[in-house]
């Protein structure tokens, strides 16, 4: 099956930095991607939803200038995390789409911001 | 999207059947059903999707009476790799549409 990819698995950093979270497709291209935020023993929340060459559509309560999305390319997608913030720590996944059949997940980043 | 319930816990042992159900009474005609399997620490996993009856792949069936305001879930004999969370979906064709996870099943195979 379809392959996605997000680097890196995992990463710690400082509070008032920025943090970069990259999805590929490895396999296929995909002209949308979503991205999702999942917190500890809750469900993934949708974020925002990434189409490329154009800008993200962000879910309401989830703050763009925050949370920059770049879909530069068919496979590449990418999460920043602008001045993160202790309350930024989660589990971000993102899901690419091939046609019009099932969404392919990533791994998951998980993000600890100190 | 037509919002879904799941009870959010079931307990089985090793072996045994195990079906979770799903509610989705407002679900709209063009609607599918479509279940993940999510271990922690990674991205959900495709199980199964279906619009409607009975569907049947290696991993689970998925069975959807008439009126489709439900479905159910069937994993064949569990084993402890089979502890996770299982979330029903339900949508038009999981394709360029986002998804809306409910709360999702914690199964929990004992051994």
């Amino acid at each position: 099956g379809a392959v996605v990819s997000q680097h890196p698995s995992w990463v710690i950093c400082k509070s008032g930095t920025s943090v970069k979270i990259e999805c590929r497709s490895l396999d296929f291209q995909a002209t949308t991607m979503f991205w999702y935020r999942q917190f500890p023993k809750q469900s993934l929340m949708l974020m925002a939803t990434s189409n490329e060459g154009s800008k993200a559509t962000y879910e309401q309560g989830v703050e763009k200038d925050k949370f920059l999305i770049n879909h530069a390319s068919l496979t590449l997608s990418t999460l920043t995390v602008t001045s993160a913030h202790p309350e930024d720590s989660s589990f971000y996944i993102c899901s690419a789409v091939q046609g019009y059949n099932e969404q392919f997940f990533g791994p998951g980043t998980r993000l600890t911001v100190l | 999207l037509a919002k879904t319930t799941q009870p959010i816990s079931m307990d089985s042992y090793e072996g045994q059947e195990v079906n979770i159900t799903c509610s989705h009474n407002n679900i709209a005609t063009n609607d599918y059903i479509t279940w993940y399997q999510q271990f922690p620490s990674q991205g959900p996993r495709f199980i199964i999707q279906g619009y409607k009856t009975k569907v049947t792949n290696e991993v689970a069936s998925l069975f959807i009476p008439a009126d489709r305001k439900s479905s159910t879930l069937s994993l064949p004999r569990v084993s402890l790799s089979d502890t996770a969370v299982y979330y029903c979906l339900v949508g038009p064709q999981a394709g360029a549409n986002n998804l809306f996870f409910g709360t999702g099943t914690r199964l929990t195979v004992i051994p």
